[in-house]
């Protein structure tokens, strides 16, 4: 199995702040990656898929780049409602292992 | 485009578990489309379980879980099956299925979800 990392594993910002996340995946994935973001009792929300390419609907506040290995989520200016858990999920190979996910709160 | 999780809640260990997922307002055979369970253990992560094909015919595992693994389709009633066996308080966890967002995509980009649904394993 391709094994993802994440890091941080938490995080705490302020409205307005830039956040990143990064992703590794431990052998190259080219641009096979997706990011999701998770509400507490909510199921995953798709917001990102080949590495950079916004789902509809996504905020453009959220970018994302990468390829091969390492990967990076950007918010560029954090609102209240992105708090949550944000997943990256290598969709290269099965099985379409997803990552340790990044908890985001709000300040 | 709606899913919904369906199953007994609770399961004994050793047991099967089984465990529906409705589809409506889309139509599992007229498609092109992978359909994917996938688990979420209690404070932890994602774990991808498995797909399988519109027609059926192509499913994908986890390879630490096909020997136990089972997922079918139900076109007649639009419905996706999970059938896990042998469970153990390991398998305890929210049940999640999907669709694929792009069409032939194995179940790599799940972007409709169900609500999911709670199962766990408990004598």
């Amino acid at each position: 199995d391709i094994q993802m990392t994440q890091s941080p594993s938490s995080l705490s910002a302020s409205v307005g702040d830039r956040i990143t996340i990064t992703c590794r995946a431990s052998q190259n994935i080219f641009d096979f990656l997706n990011w999701y973001q998770q509400k507490p009792g909510k199921a995953p929300n798709l917001l990102i898929l080949s590495a950079s390419n916004l789902q509809t609907g996504v905020p453009s506040r959220f970018s994302a780049s990468g390829s091969g290995t390492d990967f990076t989520l950007t918010i560029s200016s954090l609102q209240p409602e992105d708090f949550g858990t944000y997943y990256c999920q290598q969709s290269y190979g099965t099985p379409f292992t997803f990552g340790p996910g990044t908890k985001v709160d709000i300040k | 485009l709606q899913l919904q999780e369906s199953g007994p809640g609770l399961v004994k260990p050793s047991e099967t578990l089984s465990l529906t997922c409705s589809v409506s307002g889309f139509s599992i055979i007229d498609s092109t489309y992978y359909w994917a369970w996938i688990r979420q253990p209690p404070g932890k992560g994602l774990e991808w379980i498995g797909s399988i094909f519109s027609s059926g015919r192509t499913t994908y595992y986890k390879p630490s879980l096909r020997s136990r693994v089972t997922i079918s389709l139900d076109t007649s009633e639009s419905q996706v099956s999970l059938k896990l066996s042998s469970v153990t308080a390991a398998d305890t966890a929210m049940y999640y299925c999907a669709r694929d967002r792009d069409p032939n995509a194995s179940g790599s980009m799940p972007a409709h979800w169900g609500p999911g649904i709670w199962v766990t394993v408990s004598s």
